[in-house]
């Protein structure tokens, strides 16, 4: 399988914890970026990765959230001491190009904050 | 803030009717792309625009985007139980890569 793969799938954790997911982007894309997905509405943008470098984050993203992507391939988005309006479905996609910036999307990892 | 704004929220079409959603930014985008996101499932890529006044045409769906680049638009013609789904917008703007989805206009089709 060539496409975006994301790990886990789904994540039940309590809160206050700390949990990472991983995003394994397709290969040779080096732009990726990490949403965030509730119920009924649009991704809303969290980071963007050229390569190794985070170039851009949401404002709206708290300092519990932190993102790496530390050889230009796969990346991990963390949550720190979670918060139940974190639930949400957190997807990653990458790209290549800048003329045609097709973002192909993973299946996302769910996560529900107890 | 930048948003993205789609009408209408929900449409229910008989099969065979058309079907139209609107995409209307708050700033000037530098491009537009349209995705379609099944239940359950994860967006995907539908068409990039990047032109001012573009159209572009795949099939039975027809995108345009505005002159003034603030705009956008997808129209399915004769749909199909296959077209359900919902249908997001997204842009940047220039000198940034944070894309904006729009707020979505989910699709149920009629049998």
């Amino acid at each position: 399988d060539t496409g975006v793969s994301q790990d886990p799938r789904h994540k039940i954790t309590k809160r206050g914890q700390n949990v990472t997911f991983r995003c394994d982007p397709i290969s040779e894309h080096n732009r990726l970026y990490w949403y965030r997905q509730t119920l009924g509405q649009g991704p809303e943008f969290l980071t963007y990765f050229q390569n190794e470098a985070q170039l851009e984050k949401s404002r709206l993203l708290s300092d519990r959230f932190s993102a790496e992507r530390p050889k230009g391939s796969f990346s991990t988005l963390e949550i720190q001491r979670t918060e139940q309006g974190d639930s949400a479905m957190y997807l990653c996609a990458s790209s290549w190009g800048q003329l045609q910036e097709t973002q192909y999307f993973g299946p996302g990892t769910r996560l529900l904050v107890l | 803030g930048q948003q993205v704004m789609q009408i209408p929220q929900y449409q229910h079409v008989q099969e065979g009717e058309d079907f139209t959603t609107y995409c209307n930014s708050s700033t000037t985008l530098s491009n537009i792309q349209w995705y379609k996101q099944r239940p359950g499932g994860h967006p995907v890529f539908l068409i990039q625009l990047v032109k001012s006044g573009e159209v572009k045409k795949q099939k039975r769906l027809t995108f345009q985007f505005g002159e003034a680049k603030k705009n956008s638009s997808l129209h399915i013609t004769a749909t199909q139980t296959t077209d359900v789904g919902t249908y997001f917008c997204a842009g940047h703007t220039s000198g940034t890569y944070k894309y904006i989805f729009g707020t979505g206009t989910r699709l149920k089709v009629l049998a």
